[in-house]
């Protein structure tokens, strides 16, 4: 199985900031990533797959980068309802479709 | 609008089964895979299973192979695990998931349902 490992587990940033957020796969998959964002006692919702498309109604502070095995999810201006845990996923090829293992991103 | 509601969730003990459901609307549900998620509560997201839209493929996350079995009834927009041998390390939110562009086996999921609790205990 393909390995996603996210960095970092977590981050500390205000309101305007710019946040990072990176994905190493342990093998070449392409631009078959996509970033999830979940918030507390919700479902995840999608924000880009393809690495770098943006699903419908996502913001434009969120983009994507990245193809092979390094990808980064960037948030160019930190909104407050921005704070959440952001999941990488591979969805290269076959199942199974394995998932990073989260960035939260909490207020400083 | 797409809507995914789960159902089924519930307190097992070690060894017992239970049947989780998924039923589906607003898309033609034949023409999607659709996924389940599990996710222990506090912990990260974990990929279980996946069914192509015709029902006729399936795939499932090594920890639950041989206990686990995905099935859909296109006639109900309905999707279904049921899970047998349930062990403690099942106890998760189960979510189910919409293939976002149509490939036989899946892949991102657009849409989630909202979860529903399974907890192994005796």
């Amino acid at each position: 199985d393909i390995r996603m490992t996210q960095s970092p587990s977590s981050v500390s940033a205000s309101i305007g900031d710019r946040v990072t957020i990176t994905c190493r796969a342990s093998h070449h998959i392409s631009n078959w990533l996509a970033w999830y964002q979940q918030k507390p006692g919700k479902a995840p919702k999608l924000l880009i797959y393809a690495a770098s498309t943006l699903h419908t109604g996502v913001p434009s502070r969120f983009s994507g980068s990245g193809s092979g095995t390094d990808f980064t999810l960037t948030i160019s201006s930190l909104q407050p309802e921005d704070f959440a845990t952001y999941y990488c996923q591979q969805a290269n090829n076959l199942p199974p479709y394995t998932f990073g293992q989260g960035t939260k991103v909490e207020i400083k | 609008e797409v809507q995914l509601v789960e159902s089924g969730g519930g307190v097992v003990q070690p060894g017992g089964s239970l049947r989780l459901s998924c039923v589906a609307s607003g898309f033609t549900f034949d023409d999607y895979a659709m996924l389940w998620v599990r996710q222990v509560p506090g912990k990260g997201l974990e990929w279980v299973s996946v069914i192509s839209g015709d029902g006729g493929g399936t795939y499932y996350a090594d920890s639950v192979k041989g206990r686990f079995t995905v099935s859909r009834d296109n006639s109900k927009n309905s999707l279904l695990l049921q899970m047998n041998s349930l062990r403690t390390e099942d106890t998760a939110f189960y979510y189910c998931g919409k293939d976002r562009e149509g490939r036989l086996l899946g892949g991102e999921i657009d849409y989630w349902g909202q979860g529903t609790l399974v907890i192994v205990s005796a």
